[in-house]
């Protein structure tokens, strides 16, 4: 159990749907970051949050937000979904901002696009 | 910019070793190993740092080039705990995100 947990686990929903997946870090991590990951494309960086500041963006769609809160805890917002979107999204959570930190992974969430 | 892991699969029996590649286009800062077994999350193995610094929690030995933009990855005396598919994860600088590969798959058996 690496500490940082995530909700739902499996997430099934329609095209065109709008999903919220949640995060919350390690005590103590200041440092959210959400991963996408497909069969094909291994894990894609999407975007980092550092003490509720946005510190690093990936090949993040526009349909697709995150936003970290005060009490560190992250979401990933996902609207207009596709077919495409279907995947397992993961968050991880380290102690700073920088990238040289290791990084704790959540279980993640399984979201098939139906 | 995503670095070229090799090779894509491997499958061992138990006491064999294993070498897994990491391979860049660009210079690199840092060198990061994940492994991920089935239908869980990855869990971190080890940074290895530009001039020699290297942070791990675990007995896994691994090198890095920084000349040759590449990192190596060593199981020595595999152990059926160690199947699972292997990342690795680069920084081109202090900054900045991870980009990982898209991981070998070693398969361990009795």
């Amino acid at each position: 159990d690496s500490g940082v947990t995530q909700t739902p686990k499996h997430l099934i929903t329609a095209t065109g749907q709008r999903v919220t997946l949640r995060c919350s870090p390690r005590s103590g991590d200041l440092s959210v970051y959400w991963y996408q990951q497909s069969l094909d494309q291994g894990l894609q960086f999407l975007i980092q949050y550092y003490n509720g500041e946005e510190r690093a963006k990936g090949n993040i769609l526009e349909r697709f937000s995150a936003q970290q809160f005060p009490d560190l805890h992250s979401e990933l917002n996902l609207s207009s979904l596709e077919l495409g979107d279907s995947a397992l999204y993961f968050c991880a959570s380290s102690v700073a901002g920088q990238g040289n930190n290791e990084q704790f992974f959540g279980p993640g969430t399984r979201l098939t696009v139906l | 910019q995503q670095p070229v892991q090799s090779p894509q699969a491997v499958i061992l029996r138990e006491g064999e070793d294993a070498v897994i590649n990491c391979s860049s286009s660009k210079a690199l800062y840092s060198v990061h190993w994940y492994r991920q077994k089935h239908g869980e999350a990855p869990v971190f193995l080890m940074i290895l740092l530009k001039g020699g610094e290297q942070k791990g929690h675990e007995k896994i030995s691994a090198s890095f080039n920084e000349k040759k933009q590449q990192s190596s990855l060593y199981l020595t005396a595999s152990q059926l705990s160690y199947s699972g598919t292997y990342f690795c994860g680069t920084l081109g600088g202090s900054q900045g995100n991870l980009i990982f590969g898209k991981g070998t798959k070693l398969s361990v058996k009795p």
